[in-house]
């Protein structure tokens, strides 16, 4: 089973540019999210997706960042414009929505690496 | 707020020997998860191993285990007979029960010297 992969890996742009990442889940996986790590710090949640709707965007730092997902399937990050201190790994994972459950695994992408000049 | 801390930004172990990887963590839930996470460069990050925190019976899986106290709020990972496979970035997190947000250390790089 393909796991969740993310494009491109790394990216190197201007600032005041803009920058779509992307994120394929795990096929079947309702619950989608975006983290982002900013160099050295710890890894933090950005926005959690159930299908095609946002549950929670209450992480994301600014109204430059802009999330969607079409069609509840794959999802993309907008930085537009991306300023120096969006560098940092952007992850994306998922999770099946289980409601009995306490605890939804969520299985992560290997990042994406931004890097604002 | 809930918070997790990795003291070590970076440590070291000889092949085959053991390593421990330091985590506290901060919450005033009373049932929560903890985790340890490893990425590989460039790879994907895959779990390692889980913690209930209700289960008082430290987490074991192969090669890798944890030593939870509880009371210290402390979670640390100890790798035995290290591999050069398992050089990586290690991150530690919880997670409370019924919520979706983990919460992240900033990690700590391995590395396995042949």
């Amino acid at each position: 089973e393909a796991g969740v992969t993310q494009f491109p890996s790394h990216s190197v742009i201007e600032k005041g540019q803009t920058v779509t990442l992307r994120c394929d889940p795990i096929s079947g996986h309702d619950n989608l999210y975006w983290y982002r790590r900013v160099m050295g710090k710890e890894i933090k949640f950005l926005l959690h997706f159930v299908k095609e709707s946002k549950q929670d965007e209450s992480g994301m730092p600014n109204n430059r960042f802009l999330a969607e997902r079409t069609g509840g399937t794959y999802s993309t990050l907008k930085v537009q414009p991306a300023e120096l201190e969006d560098s940092g790994v952007y992850f994306c994972a998922s999770s099946q929505q289980d409601y009995v459950s306490s605890y939804n695994e969520q299985f992560f992408g290997p990042g994406t690496r931004l890097t604002v000049l | 707020a809930q918070t997790v801390t990795q003291s070590q930004p970076e440590m070291s172990v000889q092949e085959a020997e053991t390593v421990t990887l330091s985590c506290t963590y901060d919450t005033s839930e009373s049932d929560y998860y903890l985790f340890w996470y490893k990425q590989p460069p460039s790879r994907q990050m895959i779990l390692v191993i889980r913690q209930e925190a209700y289960k008082q019976q430290n987490a074991t899986e192969n090669r890798f285990s944890v030593n939870f106290q509880k009371a210290a709020k402390s979670f640390s990972l100890k790798i035995s007979d290290s591999q050069l496979g398992d050089a990586a970035m290690y991150f530690c997190a919880s997670l409370t029960s019924g919520t979706y947000k983990y919460i992240f250390g900033t990690g700590t790089r391995l590395k396995v010297l042949a």
